[in-house]
């Protein structure tokens, strides 16, 4: 079946700088990518999401770029705020299936 | 748009009890939801699609005898944790997906604590 792996399984970064963050899939027919945060305790918020048919998409301090010849796609987070920590995960779905695959998550912090 | 509530948001039962948990779709329609379950810092784990007026579709090594699902409209799916154990504390979350909506798109409920003692 269709795997998602996610790295790093953690990240640290002084507020400001960028964190990035990289998922790749199994399944070549993929075709929804979105990104999760979750906070403690809470439920995970759609941040972001790309489908196959592009190769970047940007929403203020957020992006998403996909590789879909390498199969991997990846979060960007510029500009970093200490309300940004929490755990990031990223998922696919398959073309006419369902259901979501999750990565592993990062958890990012943020440092003052 | 797309809010989905999730009943009760913690609960604590006893071992060998049941305990019915409520996913509803407050201002969409949901002919597919979906339940996870999520251990401290772990990912989430699909236990079951969920389709409006079918069975669902159970991952493999979820037991559909212990874990009930019923979708009986097109808001509202609950799932039975029949006979718990403590090893089934965990946080259980639903989402849904708009039919509206772009393929793939799901909402997240807000989670349902489990603790069985």
């Amino acid at each position: 079946g269709e795997n998602v792996e996610q790295h790093p399984s953690t990240l640290s970064v002084q507020e400001g700088d960028s964190a990035v963050i990289k998922c790749t899939y199994s399944d070549s027919a993929s075709n929804y990518f979105p990104w999760y945060k979750q906070e403690l305790g809470k439920r995970p918020q759609l941040i972001i999401d790309i489908r196959s048919n592009v190769g970047e998409k940007k929403d203020q301090r957020i992006a998403v770029t996909l590789n879909k010849t390498a199969k991997h796609f990846s979060l960007h987070i510029t500009e970093t705020q200490p309300e940004d920590s929490a755990v990031y995960f990223c998922a696919d779905t398959v073309q006419g299936a369902q259901k979501l695959v999750f990565g592993q998550g990062t958890r990012l912090t943020i440092n003052p | 748009g797309a809010v989905v509530s999730q009943h009760p948001s913690w609960v604590i039962c006893k071992s060998g009890t049941s305990v019915k948990i409520e996913c509803r779709s407050l201002d969409f329609q949901a002919t597919t939801m979906f339940w996870y379950r999520q251990f401290p810092k772990q990912s989430l784990m699909l236990m079951a699609t969920s389709n409006e007026g079918s069975k669902a579709t159970y991952e493999q090594g979820v037991e559909k005898d212990k874990f009930l699902i019923n979708h009986a409209s097109l808001t509202l799916s609950t799932l039975t944790v029949t006979s718990a154990h403590p090893e089934d504390s965990s946080f259980y979350i639903c989402s849904a997906r708009d039919w509206l909506a772009g393929e793939g798109e799901q909402y997240f409920g807000p989670g349902t604590r489990l603790t069985v003692t």
